[in-house]
């Protein structure tokens, strides 16, 4: 069975930094991709960033981009996030995704149950 | 950018009937397509792929259509536990990947 465990997730001020992690069991992690996806409160999904199974190619929204940096771990199953530089607009539980791929596109297959950053003074 | 845009934003049926939930595509994605179920205080569970696919698990009263631009969820004789928000995603264009603004499904 495919389990995603997210951590790491704590009130931080404007400005401040976080790195959010996701243990990942029950697959064999390096051989697939995984993104990140933030929900803000009451608000909807917005992918955040993503990263192919060797760790080699990186992506980012724009709203995030130079902020924060996605990574991994292989050898110990597990995905990061470090978000730095802050605002209080990327409040939000983020969610780490393996992804699923159909002819080379990539959609997302399995969701971990998330973590709250929440950014504030 | 892809925009996907999702209709309604709540659609109020009776457990037993069926629902029919829209999703557009500001360019064309193939079926690049996926639909997410998610409920109060829960992550997203992905129940269809390539516009028409079910998940693993999904069961059979969750159907997907369409192609290009225009997409159909349909979840035929709702059940208790498929009181949710729906939100479709397109994987065509990416980065990024985007999303619906989903629609929440209602008990009437």
């Amino acid at each position: 069975e495919v389990q995603l465990l997210e951590s790491g997730g704590d009130l931080v001020q404007p400005g401040g930094s976080l790195r959010v992690s996701c243990t990942a069991s029950g697959f064999t992690f390096r051989t697939y991709a995984m993104s990140w996806v933030r929900q803000a409160p009451g608000k909807g999904l917005e992918w955040v960033s993503g990263i192919s199974g060797s760790g080699g190619t990186t992506n980012y929204a724009d709203s995030v981009k130079g902020r924060f940096t996605i990574s991994r771990d292989n050898s110990k199953n597990t995905l990061f996030l470090q978000l730095n530089s802050l605002r209080v607009e990327d409040t939000a539980v983020y969610y780490c995704a393996r992804q699923g791929c159909s002819n080379g596109l990539c959609y997302l297959s399995s969701w971990g149950q998330g973590t709250l950053v929440t950014v504030s003074s | 950018e892809t925009v996907m845009t999702q209709s309604p934003a709540t659609l109020s049926v009776s457990p037993g009937d069926r629902a029919t939930l829209s999703c557009r595509a500001s360019q064309r994605i193939g079926s690049s397509l996926a639909w997410y179920q998610q409920k109060p205080g829960r992550a997203p569970r992905l129940l269809i792929y390539d516009a028409s696919t079910r998940a693993t698990g999904i069961p059979a009263r969750f159907s997907g259509s369409g192609s290009g631009t225009e997409f159909t969820l349909t979840i035929g004789s709702l059940q208790s536990e498929d009181f949710a928000v729906y939100y479709c995603q397109q994987y065509h264009d990416w980065p990024p990947v985007t999303f619906g603004g989903g629609t929440k499904v209602e008990i009437k």
